[in-house]
């Protein structure tokens, strides 16, 4: 089964500030992984994603996000906040299995980040 | 630029009433997946489908029902809408075969039954 875990529901982060949302994921076999951002009342827009290669992959708005397969886990990372990061953030996974997945992304259940000024 | 429509942002629907929730992507996607999106809750997938006339149940497919007669329309049924239904309705679209691309959404449906 695959499976991905937000352990934070929320984290704040003074802007200027590093922040870090945390992801941890299950998935038989090589997993491919994604990071959204919604902000209120919209659809979920694409920040960046893992896929084979370097473990720090580079996506947008700054954002970055460490692929650690030892400790299964794909935090989001930027190295100082701003204002207007705040927003819902997603993380997401599925696996290049495609007979077991019909190509279906399992996310996690979303970490709001709230920078204050 | 690539794009997901949803036929409305905000709805107010009556009990009973039997709703319809368009979604058609630009993209040739075969996949197509509808979201049912509550606080504390995250995405949760109710249908998707995976070509013409093809669907695919998810985890929460009760009261609901999918349609998709072209490859660039995927549509969500509230047979009889009741007010547990009142949520956000998120769909999205994705390449298939290529296990590495990203989905694409919509701006949502925010249902309100009363």
């Amino acid at each position: 089964a695959q499976s991905v875990a937000q352990p934070e529901d929320q984290v704040n982060v003074a802007e200027g500030n590093p922040l870090t949302v945390k992801c941890t994921y299950s998935v038989s076999g090589n997993p491919y992984l994604f990071w959204y951002v919604q902000y209120p009342n919209r659809g979920l827009q694409f920040l960046l994603k893992y896929i084979t290669g370097d473990n720090l992959v580079k996506g947008s708005y700054g954002f970055e996000a460490e692929f650690n397969k030892s400790q299964t886990s794909f935090h989001l990372k930027k190295p100082s906040a701003l204002v207007s990061d705040s927003a819902l953030y997603f993380c997401a996974v599925t696996s290049p299995d495609r007979g077991s997945t019909l190509g279906r992304l399992y996310f996690g259940r979303g970490t709001q980040l709230t920078v204050w000024p | 630029d690539v794009k997901v429509t949803q036929s409305s942002r905000y709805l107010v629907k009556r009990t009973g009433e039997k709703v319809f929730l368009e979604c058609v992507q630009d993209m040739d996607h075969e996949n197509m997946f509808w979201y049912r999106q509550d606080p504390g809750l995250g995405l949760r997938l109710i249908y998707f489908s995976y070509d013409v006339k093809m669907k695919e149940k998810g985890d929460i497919p009760e009261g609901y029902s999918v349609s998709r007669e072209k490859k660039e329309r995927f549509s969500l049924i509230l047979e009889s809408a009741s007010t547990n239904q009142t949520s956000m309705y998120l769909c999205a679209s994705r390449l298939q075969g290529a296990g590495g691309t990203e989905a694409f959404f919509g701006q949502g449906t925010r249902l309100t039954v009363v």
